[in-house]
Order: C-alpha cells, then structure tokens, then sequence
C-alpha cells in the first residue's frame, strides 16, 4: 500500500534553513509529483508547492525561499525552506494525490513533521 | 486571510445533517468544479472525503456528500455522529492549491 514517511521533528533558529524528507513506498515514484503543505499551530492549511520528477510548482508566497527536489533512486521527496522564522512553526506534511491527473484529491499523507522555529 | 471562505464552526445535535459552505470565485470554486473536502482530527493527518465536487473515496460513509453552485461549494454531514467532531477543509485548484481557512465542527 501507498506510504509517505517523514523526517523527524526540527528545531531551528531565525534565519537558517529546514530540509525535510518524505520516503514514498507502494507505488512508482516517478509516476506521481508530491505536495507539501503546512499548518501552523491552531492554523489552517497551506500549500507550499508541488515538485515531480519532471517539474516544480511553488505558492507565490514561498517564491524564492522554498526548494523542493525528488532522488527517484531513493524515492524521496525533500522540501528545504530557508530564511526562517517564527510564523514558519508548524507541523509540514507531504501529499500524494489519488491518481496522476488529480489536481486537489490528494489521498495519501505523511505524518507530518514538526518544525520549531525559535531563537 | 484564506482564498476560499468556510464558516469557522458550525454544529449540530447526533442524528441531524448539517452543510459547510465554501465560497471562492469564478477563477477556481466557479470554474473548475474540483473542489475537495479534507476532514481532520486533532494532531492527526487530513483525510480525503469528497473529490471532484461530489465523489467519495472508498471506504468513507456515504454520510458525507458534496455539491456545488457557482462559486460556493457546499459538504453535507447526514445522520451527524461523534466521530464527525472535526475540522473539515475545502479545497480548490487554479494554478496553486487554495484552501479554505477551515471550519469546526461540533456535535452537541
């Protein structure tokens, strides 16, 4: 079955830089992109962007300070955030959506990744 | 301030249905008709319930059902049960994934 896996829980300091992982399984990496979405405490939802094999697709609001990459030989998908600050504390999950052509139906989750940003 | 606007809390007694609205606009609610719907429990992952305005996946109770109408989708909890107290996000898609700023859901 379909699995997403994430990184452990950072703590950061204003002004450095956050990678997390997210280790797919059950099914064919480069057939799939993976987004990445966050929630800051007692927050809402928020999309960060949206990386595949083949391409990137960032929020406009993360332009410039979010890099998202895959390694298909480790079918791993990373999100590196740089520039921190504190109203970047929040839990960050990967998504996978139900099928290839979903826009929004995203079906599988990881389960999320803490990161702390505090000095 | 979310793209898409959900009321923040709507409730409602065991055995009542109660609808979450969510309004956008002509570029993403009102054209493409894709919104989704995402339940989550507290410290827990969102959970897919509705796609593509109106479809399930499998596995979740058709208790759960969505709609649409211009720019306002609509998720529509029947039979309403304890395990329903969550919050429940929509989603839409234009470009960029857009999501509502989410609505809790409290059963009396």
């Amino acid at each position: 079955q379909v699995r997403l896996v994430q990184s452990g829980a950072e703590m950061k300091k204003p002004g450095a830089s956050v990678k997390v992982s997210c280790q797919a399984s059950g099914y064919t990496f480069g057939s799939y992109g993976i987004s990445w979405i966050r929630q800051a405490p007692g927050q809402g939802l928020e999309w960060l962007g949206w990386s595949s094999t083949h391409n990137t697709n960032y929020a406009w609001k993360f332009q410039g300070r979010v890099t998202m990459t895959t390694d298909k030989s480790t079918d791993t998908a990373y999100m590196e955030l740089r520039s921190l600050r504190s109203d970047d504390t929040a839990v960050y999950y990967c998504a996978r959506q139900r099928y290839y052509y979903d826009n929004n139906a995203y079906l599988y989750w990881g389960q999320g990744t803490l990161v702390t940003v505090s000095s | 301030q979310s793209a898409l606007i959900q009321p923040a809390s709507v409730s409602g007694s065991p055995g009542q249905s109660i609808t979450i609205s969510c309004t956008g606009a002509s570029s993403d609610v009102g054209s493409y008709n894709l919104v989704s719907w995402y339940q989550q429990h507290p410290d827990k992952a969102p959970k897919l319930i509705i796609y593509e305005g109106t479809n399930r996946p499998s596995g979740v109770s058709n208790r759960f059902s969505g709609s649409a109408s211009g720019n306002t989708a609509s998720l529509t909890i029947s039979g309403l049960q304890a395990e329903d107290e969550a919050d429940y996000y929509c989603c839409s898609y234009a470009g960029r994934l857009l999501f509502g700023g989410g609505t809790k859901v409290t059963v009396l």
